[in-house]
């Protein structure tokens, strides 16, 4: 089983700053296998990125991701006040079986 | 517009049967996997399992064991049973649609959950 691995777990951030977001797999994982989610405050899970770096319909352009391998990354560029949630990374393995990262919370510095 | 709406006891004791029914409305039921995923109180995602419209299943080996996944396709309607519950189960079940879906750049299919449920909490306790 492939095990994912966020870093930071919380990162401090203002409105305005960049956020970096990171997502490391145990082994090399297809690109197009990985997915990023946003969950705020008693809500379900709202997808943002799949295929590594394709925004979700809705999505907005301040939201990219990137990586391949075993190194994947989501960044926000300009931090709105509505971005501040948790963020999961997930991944779809052969079986097949789906796994998420434990999340980075983004909060307000 | 997809929405799932879920519903279920969010109550039970240990040892009892946990059962969660979630209802899909507006686009297609057949061409998707339906899934079901737990997040326990302040803590991370798990998959527990999904079907499809012909009851084709897949479940995560480690509940596997506890775990049936049924569907009903004259109600557009699927549902999640987990057996012998303890106070480890307790947690936030989400259902959730699974999509897979050929990424532009590289042709190649992707796997993700693009519409969830609103969530039911289920608590274990004596």
């Amino acid at each position: 089983e492939i095990v994912l691995t966020q870093s930071p777990g919380t990162l401090s951030l203002s409105p305005g700053e960049r956020a970096t977001l990171s997502c490391r797999a145990s082994q090399s994982v297809s690109s197009s296998y990985l997915a990023w989610y946003q969950q705020k405050p008693g809500q379900a899970p709202r997808l943002l990125i799949y295929g590594a770096s394709s925004r979700a319909t809705g999505i907005p352009d301040r939201f990219s991701g990137s990586g391949s391998g075993t190194d994947f990354t989501l960044t926000i560029s300009r931090l709105e006040p509505e971005d501040f949630a948790v963020y999961y990374c997930q991944q779809y393995g052969s079986s097949p079986q789906y796994t998420f990262g434990q999340g980075t919370k983004l909060e307000i510095k | 517009q997809v929405q799932l709406q879920q519903w279920g006891a969010g109550l039970l004791k240990p040892s009892e049967t946990l059962s969660l029914t979630c209802a899909v409305y507006g686009g297609s039921f057949s061409g998707y996997y339906w899934s079901w995923i737990r997040q326990p109180p302040g803590k991370g995602l798990e998959w527990i399992g999904e079907i499809n419209h012909s009851g084709s299943t897949n479940y995560n080996p480690s509940l596997k064991s506890r775990v049936t996944i049924s569907v009903d396709t004259s109600k557009n309607q699927f549902s999640l049973k987990l057996s012998s519950v303890t106070a480890a189960d307790t947690a936030v079940y989400y259902c959730a649609r699974r999509v897979v879906d050929i990424v532009a750049t590289t042709r190649r299919p992707s796997y993700y959950f693009d519409y969830w449920g609103q969530g039911t909490l289920v608590t274990v306790s004596s």
